[in-house]
């Protein structure tokens, strides 16, 4: 059973280019989470979906960033214009639809660096 | 809100010995969980113990262990047998068991093992 896959796991953007972070939930998970790691942080949480649906986006910027979860397909992070600051890890985690449910497992996380 | 404190941003201790990290939370809820994660060099997210606040028995995972006491709120991790495969980030973790979205996270705790 595979993990939370999470591609690229390296991303380098120049100011202004466009970012976009892809994770795959594990097996029979419906649920996913979005977080960044700033440098020296822990890790905060930007947004939580369900297929198709946002169901807590109280943690992303309000502009240049967005997320999507697709009835198909991997969830996607969008980070448009980059600037200096969006360079951090950012990490997805899934979990089951019932079972355990409250248990979050992680992807690897995508190091996004901006030039 | 739900906050996450760790006192101890640094932490060392001797191969085969026995270290706690500290962890204090705060919450009005009476129903959640509580995490361990574990973050090595390759900055994947390892869960190492997790806890139901509903449980009085502490959690034990192999040489990993809790002190969890609730009207404290205090959550500290107990790493018996330190071997140098434990020096990471250590960071403890928060979900409430009603809402089921965001996990919280505290600041973080660098081990390091001394060979």
């Amino acid at each position: 059973n595979a993990g939370v896959m999470q591609n690229p796991r390296h991303l380098v953007r120049r100011r202004g280019q466009e970012a976009r972070l892809r994770c795959s939930p594990m097996k029979g998970h419906s649920h996913v989470y979005w977080y960044r790691q700033l440098p020296e942080e822990g890790l905060k949480f930007m947004v939580y979906l369900q297929k198709e649906n946002i169901i807590d986006e109280s943690g992303m910027p309000k502009e240049r960033f967005s997320a999507e979860f697709p009835k198909e397909g991997p969830s996607i992070l969008r980070i448009q214009q980059v600037v200096r600051g969006d360079s951090a890890a950012y990490f997805c985690a899934s979990s089951p639809t019932s079972v355990r449910r409250e248990t979050q497992y992680f992807g690897p996380g995508t190091r996004l660096t901006v030039l | 809100a739900q906050t996450v404190t760790q006192s101890q941003p640094e932490m060392s201790v001797q191969e085969a010995e026995t270290v706690t990290l500290s962890c204090t939370y705060d919450t009005s809820e009476s129903d959640y969980y509580l995490f361990w994660y574990k973050q090595p060099p390759s900055r994947q997210m390892i869960l190492v113990i997790r806890q139901e606040a509903y449980k009085q028995q502490n959690a034990t995972e192999n040489r990993f262990s809790v002190n969890f006491q609730k009207a404290a709120k205090s959550f500290s991790l107990k790493i018996s047998d330190s071997q140098l495969g434990d020096a990471a980030m250590y960071f403890c973790a928060y979900r409430s068991a009603t809402s089921y979205d965001k996990v919280i996270f505290g600041p973080g705790t660098s081990l390091s093992v001394i060979p």
